[in-house]
């Protein structure tokens, strides 16, 4: 099976734009979770999707939104960027709630 | 914030010796999960122990749980260098609504010299 893939691998901003992330999960995998990683305050949940629906959100501001397409695979949009979303930006999906397999993340720089 | 504080926050060891990291969290778990990440890549799970449990092995990785303590070790045997990455505790909270939630502890950053 293929592993969960994320587009675009870097991408460079600057402040004030807005940009979609992708993220295709696991074969059969219905659940899928963004993380934000940054030095500073390291692994953050974002929110959680099953079968379109977001059923777990993190404590990000709503310039931070997601969504679900029916084949599972799942998008991020952070809009206004400013230079603190600057990050690695982490997708997983899981089939049984648990374990998580991760992607290997868009690293967003705001200029 | 971070619910799992790990240390040390850094551990240098030669091949062939065991290197030990800790993790502890603040409230009631469902699961604790190891992950491993390389160069800011992304994460790769290694072993989960439930709350009901107290000790759990897979290759050379040991994981033992206080829930007590509120407090798990992950001990890797036999260094490799290939072992060097960032090891990271991550924490299922229980009761609720954690879909796909868990929480990170800040990591340990192991580095192993041939």
């Amino acid at each position: 099976k293929a592993g969960v893939t994320q587009t675009p691998r870097y991408l460079i901003k600057t402040r004030g734009q807005q940009v979609t992330l992708s993220c295709s999960p696991i074969s059969g995998h219905r659940s899928v979770s963004w993380y934000q990683q940054t030095p500073g305050q390291g692994l953050q949940f974002l929110f959680e999707y099953f079968s379109e629906t977001q059923r777990n959100k993190g404590n990000f501001p709503g310039r931070f939104s997601g969504r679900q397409f029916s084949n599972s695979r799942s998008e991020m949009n952070v809009s206004t960027l400013e230079l603190g979303d600057s990050a690695l930006y982490l997708c997983a999906s899981t089939v049984s709630g648990e374990k998580l397999f991760f992607g290997s993340g868009t690293q967003l720089s705001v200029l | 914030s971070q619910q799992g504080e790990e240390d040390p926050q850094a551990l240098s060891i030669q091949e062939g010796e065991n290197a030990t990291m800790n993790c502890s969290y603040k409230t009631s778990i469902n699961n604790l999960q190891w992950y491993r990440q390389n160069s800011g890549r992304g994460l790769v799970h290694l072993i989960l122990i439930r709350s009901n449990e107290r000790e759990k092995h897979s290759g050379r990785l040991r994981v033992t749980l206080d829930t007590s303590k509120k407090s798990s070790s992950l001990l890797i045997t036999a260094s490799r260098a290939a072992d060097t990455a960032s090891y990271f505790c991550a924490i299922s909270s229980a009761g609720g609504t954690s879909y796909g939630k868990l929480t990170f502890g800040q990591g340990t950053i192991l580095t192993v010299h041939p």
